[in-house]
């Protein structure tokens, strides 16, 4: 597709159950990203892969979230035995390998009631 | 640590009138890039302008500019000629230079134009 895609747009779960969120990156983008953001308030950055590799996940803030890119193009984020305090918006986005600038996808808003 | 600083939590400016929005970073690294996103109450982030800490002339796209100090470490945008379309959050951020990398983002300014 001509944009980044992330699927599903919105998702209600119940507390203590598993999710997992997609994304499907401009097609040719090596680098792909994951963010977290909250109600008037900026991207908090997640996690970040260049090809199939985890080349930064120093903002997972627990053992409960989880993201793979298995072949090098789509990532699915897992979050287990999900919080009411992980609800927010998760934005994806992509990047070509030797430029910083990263596209970004609509998001996927989780609530977790 | 990298961090990012944006100190007008929100804005007002007339339609066709310029506005500047601050954005102060910290950094010990000689090699970054500054970006500058704009997010509509729709939600999708939008890439405006990119500065790399190297690039010795002020990035401009169409009516957006980023007036870049780097002694001062401030890379603010500034859009002419607002107009309606342009009430959003905007958000400054900061990466590598010519590389991908972990952004992060400031906590944004959200601007609003008053016909």
């Amino acid at each position: 597709g001509a944009g980044v895609s992330q699927t599903p747009s919105n998702k209600v779960t119940e507390k203590g159950k598993y999710v997992e969120l997609r994304c499907d990156p401009i097609s040719g983008h090596t680098a792909l990203y994951w963010y977290r953001q909250s109600l008037g308030q900026g991207p908090e950055f997640l996690i970040y892969f260049q090809g199939t590799g985890a080349a930064d996940d120093s903002g997972l803030p627990n053992d409960r979230f989880f993201a793979v890119r298995p072949e090098g193009s789509v990532s699915t984020l897992k979050i287990q035995r999900t919080e009411r305090g992980d609800s927010a918006v998760y934005l994806c986005a992509s990047s070509l390998r030797d430029r910083g600038q990263a596209f970004f996808g609509q998001g996927t808003r989780l609530t977790v009631v | 640590a990298q961090k990012i600083t944006q100190t007008q939590p929100g804005m007002f400016v007339q339609e066709k009138e310029a506005v500047t929005l601050d954005c102060t970073y910290d950094t010990s690294d000689q090699s970054y890039g500054l970006f500058w996103y704009k997010q509509p109450s729709s939600g999708e982030m939008i890439f405006l302008i990119y500065q790399g800490s190297y690039d010795e002339q002020n990035a401009t796209e169409g009516r957006y500019s980023l007036n870049f100090q780097k002694a001062r470490k401030s890379a603010n945008l500034v859009i002419s000629a607002s107009q309606l379309g342009d009430s959003a959050m905007y958000f400054c951020a900061m990466g590598r230079y010519s590389s991908a990398s972990k952004i992060i983002f400031g906590s944004g300014t959200r601007l609003s134009i008053r016909p």
